[in-house]
């Protein structure tokens, strides 16, 4: 299983505010390492959401935001649209042993 | 504007060998680090390997240490993934990622640019 865990499905409908939860340990999140968010849709390559907790790059809504705290990073979007129906993994950095960790992913349903 | 073009994936037997490839353009290639990361079907991402900007370092998850081998040609802007002793978990998408980030540092690595992946099924 993954490093991260996140939720392997949410759901909301639209105009809602839905939350992805990544929860990690304190060899990673809880070490202070920044946890980053992508957005991947079938047949496209993965999009950066978040970056260093809750900072947007250009470009990204500000529907999107990112917090962080103790061991676990949250992905918060309101307003809920149908395109943002996709899958939602955060991604962080492990000391033990030196590696890129992600987490298993969350599908995002939009009712 | 920002390219990454995985090439190389296909249909391999069990214990043989495939080279992924990844041009890059748009950029200058030599001043960031990459990675691949795969993506096995109905699975998640996984981390395979980072390759410094200079190619002086190099990082593995522990199923691919020596079997699979990163490399980059600066000559060519072109990044590198040799696959030796390939298994049937193996199989996955494989996608080449820029890392603006910095490996080990309190921000990590992240990936402003993703390829569009290539595939690599190793059956028999």
């Amino acid at each position: 299983q993954s490093v991260l865990t996140q939720p392997p499905s949410v759901s909301g409908a639209p105009g809602q505010r839905v939350t992805i939860s990544c929860t990690g340990s304190s060899s990673n999140i809880g070490a202070g390492y920044h946890v980053h968010w992508y957005l991947l849709l079938p047949g496209t390559a993965p999009k950066l959401l978040i970056y260093d907790n809750n900072n947007r790059p250009s470009g990204v809504p500000d529907r999107f935001s990112g917090s962080k705290s103790g061991t676990s990073a949250s992905l918060a979007i309101t307003g809920l649209q149908a395109e943002d129906e996709a899958d939602y993994y955060c991604q962080s950095y492990d000391s033990s042993p030196s590696a890129v960790v992600f987490g298993g992913g969350t599908k995002l349903t939009v009712l | 504007q920002v390219q990454l073009v995985e090439s190389g994936g296909g249909v391999v037997q069990p214990g043989r060998s495939l080279r992924l490839s990844c041009a890059a353009s748009g950029f200058t290639f030599s001043s960031l680090g990459f990675h691949w990361v795969r993506q096995a079907p109905g699975k998640g991402l996984e981390w395979v390997a980072l390759i410094w900007y200079d190619g002086s370092n190099t990082y593995y998850t522990n199923s691919v240490k020596g079997r699979f081998t990163i490399s980059r040609d600066s000559s060519k802007n072109t990044l590198y993934l040799q696959m030796n002793s390939l298994r049937a978990e193996d199989t996955a998408v494989y996608y080449c990622a820029r890392d603006v980030g910095t490996f080990g540092s309190s921000s990590g690595s992240r990936f402003d640019y993703w390829g569009q992946g290539t595939l690599v099924t190793v059956s028999s």
